[in-house]
């Protein structure tokens, strides 16, 4: 799926602890989106950015979550004090442009125990 | 915001059957996806078609965005073919897609 990584591809964390999910994008796409798939449901939006920018965050719960886009580096997704219902597959996407394609990632799968 | 009705839930196949998934929304359509996510649980890009007809091998994609509408055609089906196939549809002023619930097709051999 041209070349969109993630990692870990699986992580299990406690109640509390934090979870750090990575995405790095196709080589030249500065568009990249989080996506949360619950078990035998489809994909729900969370975070859109660009290079340093938020553009929007209407999907992401408001307490515990954050995601960042550095100039340099991958985007990350980061949880606080995990909760079981924080349980779910995360699919990072990439897209050249917003009206592009967006190409999915492998997904990380998160189980908090 | 956008509604997204796939149809039908659940599908069983036989090797060689000819299938149509179905993908009704409900707003004008800015872009539209499917996706096949495999028993592993990776997304595949199969169509990007906001409007128009496409053929990849033995998948083609219809929609008629006036009738709000999209259609995957599955021929010759394999037991590869076997997961999850994804409509996502934005609309309006935005291009972030909201996903249907999926059709979870089996194809026995």
């Amino acid at each position: 799926n041209a070349g969109v990584m993630q990692n870990p591809r699986h992580l299990v964390r406690r109640r509390g602890q934090e979870a750090r999910l990575r995405c790095s994008p196709v080589k030249g796409h500065s568009h990249v989106y989080w996506y949360r798939q619950l078990p035998e449901e489809g994909l729900k939006f969370m975070v859109y950015l660009q290079k340093e920018n938020i553009i929007d965050e209407s999907g992401m719960p408001k307490e515990r979550f954050s995601a960042e886009f550095p100039k340099e580096g991958p985007s990350i997704l980061r949880i606080q004090q995990v909760v079981r219902g924080d349980s779910a597959a995360y699919f990072c996407a990439s897209s050249q442009d917003l009206q592009e394609t967006q190409y999915f990632g492998p997904g990380t799968r998160l189980l908090v125990l | 915001g956008i509604q997204v009705e796939q149809s039908p839930p659940d599908l069983i196949l036989q090797e060689g059957a000819n299938s149509t998934l179905r993908c009704n929304f409900s707003d004008s359509v800015n872009n539209l996806q499917w996706f096949h996510q495999n028993p592993w649980g990776q997304l595949i890009n199969l169509f990007y078609i906001p409007s128009g007809t496409k053929q990849n091998g033995r998948l083609s994609a219809t929609t008629v965005a006036t009738e709000r509408y999209s259609l995957l055609y599955i021929s010759s089906s394999q037991t590869t073919d076997s997961g999850v196939y994804f409509c996502a549809v934005a609309s309006g002023g935005s291009y972030i897609p909201t996903f249907g619930r999926g059709t979870s097709l089996i194809v026995h051999p």
